[in-house]
């Protein structure tokens, strides 16, 4: 079936270090949106990215939607980015429905 | 800065009574979305309104769950009688325009049912 996969599942990094989360989907998106959850449960948003590429600060995020893949970059980790970043993708025969994947749990350590 | 409000935050109910959630879009998203995130996975849609008509309620679980957004601004979600399966945390999402933009969520509802 048509699905959402995440890598790596759990990631433990020293703080300063650098990592890339991937998302594999494996259908034609309209939307995609990468999400940090905080330890409360809340979902933050940090791109709106269905193609192309986007920064923001520490943050950048790129989406090949032609090869049905997108990337998350963290530079300069802090102890702060400690969580669980989600991959959630809008289907083009699904409306805006999100489906989410099952997540990489990132750990930061000082 | 506009944000998606939900309340309460927390709730322990027992097994078999009847619970309700609700929430508040940020003001002019017509778009509004409920989903539940059981402990370690990824959220799955419950319903969509589109102002105050139902768009998609296919996973909705529709024995026991119901939705609502009469004025087409604030929700409430409903569970009847809750079981021990529903704990999970309810997320409410607003977009707009209509369509496939970005969703922006409220803190959540985070339940458990004893």
């Amino acid at each position: 079936g048509i699905q959402v996969e995440q890598s790596p599942p759990d990631l433990i990094l020293q703080e300063g270090a650098n990592s890339t989360l991937r998302c594999n989907f494996s259908d034609s998106v309209n939307n995609l949106q990468w999400f940090h959850q905080n330890p409360w449960g809340q979902l933050i948003n940090l791109f709106y990215i269905p193609s192309g590429t986007k920064q923001n600060g520490r943050l950048s995020a790129t989406t090949v939607a032609t090869e049905r893949y997108s990337l998350l970059y963290i530079s300069s980790s802090q102890t702060t980015d400690s969580g669980v970043y989600f991959c959630a993708v809008a289907w083009k025969t699904s409306g805006s429905r999100l489906t989410f994947g099952e997540g990489t749990q990132l750990t930061v350590n000082p | 800065e506009a944000e998606v409000a939900q309340s309460p935050r927390y709730k322990i109910t027992e097994k078999s009574q009847a619970v309700a959630f609700w929430c508040d879009p940020i003001s002019g998203h017509a778009t509004l979305y409920w989903y539940r995130q059981i402990l370690g996975q990824g959220p799955e849609l419950l319903v969509q309104f589109q102002d105050e008509s139902v768009v998609d309620d296919s996973q909705l679980p529709k024995d026991r769950f119901s939705a609502e957004r009469l004025k087409g601004v604030d929700s409430t979600l409903k569970i009847q009688p809750a079981e021990l399966g529903d704990s999970a945390m309810y997320l409410c999402a607003s977009s707009y325009p209509p369509g496939p933009n970005e969703q922006f969520f409220g803190p959540g509802t985070r339940l458990t049912v004893l």
